[in-house]
């Protein structure tokens, strides 16, 4: 079956530390991997997108790495602030054109 | 990037009754989409709503439950029918501007 999995354990760091977070997909082949950013009582927020021909996308701090072959996509937040706490939520196409399947997200606590 | 707003912010509603959620885009958008994302959970498409044509809905969503309208390029409405415990979630539509997509606030919906 078709499943897009990120770890459900929420992860802790400090301050200025770099996070890494991952996003594991099976029985897909996404032409392209977003990522998007989650607070609480809030929609989505659009960050990044990475094409299956591009290994890795900058901005600003955030970094994201795509791997066709492991099924993988990890998203890095460098020199972390309190401010990036929050649900990190990474999408693919699923049943056609626009229509983005979500992963489980994983929840980051940066503190200071 | 595109506004979208949504009305209700969030509703109590009783088992059996409807609620017809609206959506507002700030332009003029060709596709909009319906998500739902349960509590604890992540977001899962209800469907595509195209101006001027039938909604096209996912596996396990159907329009009797879930009627869409969509009058106009800046506007749709989702309505949840007949409503049970179960259909408590948070609703959200969203537009794509390319393969990045913009979503409304949500509609927190409880089912008592």
């Amino acid at each position: 079956s078709q499943k897009i999995e990120q770890n459900s354990e929420a992860l802790n760091i400090q301050e200025g530390k770099t996070a890494t977070l991952t996003c594991n997909y099976t029985n897909y082949s996404p032409a392209y991997l977003q990522w998007y950013r989650q607070d609480p009582g809030r929609g989505p927020v659009f960050l990044l997108l990475i094409r299956e021909n591009e290994k890795e996308k900058r901005k600003e701090r955030l970094k994201v790495t795509f791997d066709t072959t492991l099924k993988q996509s990890l998203f890095h937040i460098t020199a972390s602030q309190p401010a990036d706490s929050a649900t990190y939520l990474c999408a693919l196409e699923g049943t056609g054109f626009q229509k983005l399947v979500f992963g489980t997200g994983t929840r980051l606590l940066v503190s200071p | 990037s595109a506004v979208i707003s949504q009305k209700p912010s969030r509703d109590i509603c009783q088992r059996g009754t409807s609620l017809t959620i609206q959506c507002q885009v700030d332009s003029q958008v060709t596709m909009m989409f319906w998500y739902r994302q349960q509590p604890g959970q992540s977001l899962t498409l209800i469907a595509t709503a195209n101006q001027g044509s039938e909604a096209t809905y996912e596996s396990g969503f159907v329009i009797d439950k879930f009627p869409i309208s969509r009058p106009n390029l800046t506007f749709s409405t989702l309505t949840v029918s007949n409503m049970s415990p179960e259909d408590s979630s948070i609703y959200l539509c969203s537009v794509a501007e390319g393969r990045e997509q913009y979503f409304g606030p949500g509609t927190r919906l409880t089912v008592t």
